[in-house]
Parts: structure tokens; sequence; C-alpha cells
């Protein structure tokens, strides 16, 4: 298993254009969500989805969309960048929305100049 | 809303015991969780406790009381690779929450 995957590493935007983050998972995880972080601060959850079909807004969802048609990719996109959109994006899943224990892939670090 | 706090930084020495505190206002609540990060690197579980009381996996063991909204991390025989960020996370229904971090130096 590959578990949690997510494209690219790095990336650089110029203000105002549109990206997509790619995220997907082999483990048929139906719970998936994304997070961003600030430098040395927590994780602020952007997007969540318990299932294919359905998706949901967490704690800072201003400026990011989402959709969920596989149970194994969740892209999110990013409708016109900004600078204080500059920060690492962490994909995570888990079995379901009551399984605590989530999974997280290796991060997409974002500049927005 | 819901907020966590936890202390920004914390060093122990290599064998010894540390604690990493949490606290925790949610308006609803399933459970504390706790991640560690190390620097460059992505977040990994390491506890979840719904119920009050201890859990304990291998060297680390996670500590929950519902009633003082507090909850503890305690890490035994430190090593020098458990230098890193600890987090805890409240779940409460489809959404997580997550503290501020605690970074853990470990010396020799």
């Amino acid at each position: 298993n590959a578990g949690v995957t997510q494209t690219p590493k790095f990336q650089v935007l110029k203000t105002g254009q549109s990206m997509t983050l790619q995220c997907a998972q082999d483990m048929n995880h139906e719970y998936m969500s994304w997070y961003r972080q600030d430098p040395g601060m927590g994780l602020r959850l952007i997007h969540y989805s318990v299932g294919a079909g359905i998706t949901d807004q967490g704690e800072v969802p201003n400026g990011y969309n989402v959709s969920r048609s596989t149970t194994e990719d969740f892209p999110l996109r990013l409708l016109s960048a900004a600078p204080s959109q500059t920060s690492v994006y962490f994909c995570a899943s888990s079995y379901s929305q009551d399984h605590n224990e989530q999974f997280f892939g290796p991060g997409t670090r974002l500049t927005v100049l | 809303g819901q907020s966590l706090e936890q202390p920004s930084e914390v060093t122990a020495v290599e064998g010894a015991i540390v604690q990493i505190n949490c606290t925790y206002q949610t308006s609803g609540f399933y459970g504390l969780s706790w991640y560690q990060q190390h620097d460059g690197g992505a977040p990994t579980f390491l506890s979840y406790n719904a119920l009050d009381g201890l859990e304990e996996t291998g060297r680390f063991s996670s500590f929950l009381s519902r009633s003082d909204s507090y909850g503890y991390l305690l890490l035994q025989e430190l090593q020098m690779k458990d230098s890193a960020s600890y987090f805890c996370a409240v779940s409460h229904g489809q959404n997580f929450v997550f503290g501020p971090g605690t970074r853990l130096s470990v010396l020799p």
C-alpha cells in the first residue's frame, strides 16, 4: 500500500493563478480531509469528506474548493491564489469519521508570490 | 468555538520522562488524539482517548479527564529521536481541531 500520496511536493504560484493539489489513498478509507499548516502552528481543517460525493467545510474553507468523485481521490482547488495561502498543505484519511487514527500524506509546500 | 492550549516548548534529557499537557474548550467532544511531527515531515498518529483514564502504548501513554477538559501525553525513556513537535487534537463529530503544538527537544 502506498498510503496517502500527494502531488506536487512543491509549488510556486503567482497571485491570481489557480491550481489543484492532488491527494489519493489506497486504503479504502471513507473519511478524507485537507489541512493547512503555517509556520510554528497547528493544522487547520480546510475541507473534509465522509465519503464519495459528500464534502463539507472545515475551519478555514474560503478560497478553496473540493470534490470527491471517488473513494480514492480528494483534490483541493485553489481558485485564485493569494499570498495568504502560502502554507504547507496536508491531506489525511481515516477508515471512517468515527475512526480517530488519521493517516497523513507527505504534504505540499505552496508559495504564492 | 474550539480552542486548545499546549506549552510551546519542552526540553528534557535522554532517558528522562516528560509530560506534555493539553487543555481544551469545545462545544462538542468525542475524544482527544495525539500526533507526532518531525521537522519537515507529516504528522503521525500516536494515541487516542475517548474515555477518562490512561492509555499506554509502549513508551508513550496518554491520559484524559473529560470533567477537567484536560489531557496529557507522557513520554518515558526519552530518546534523541523523540525530538519533534507534538500536537493534541480534539475530535467532535466530523471535525478535528488541532492544538498549536509543543516542540520537544531531547538533549544528550
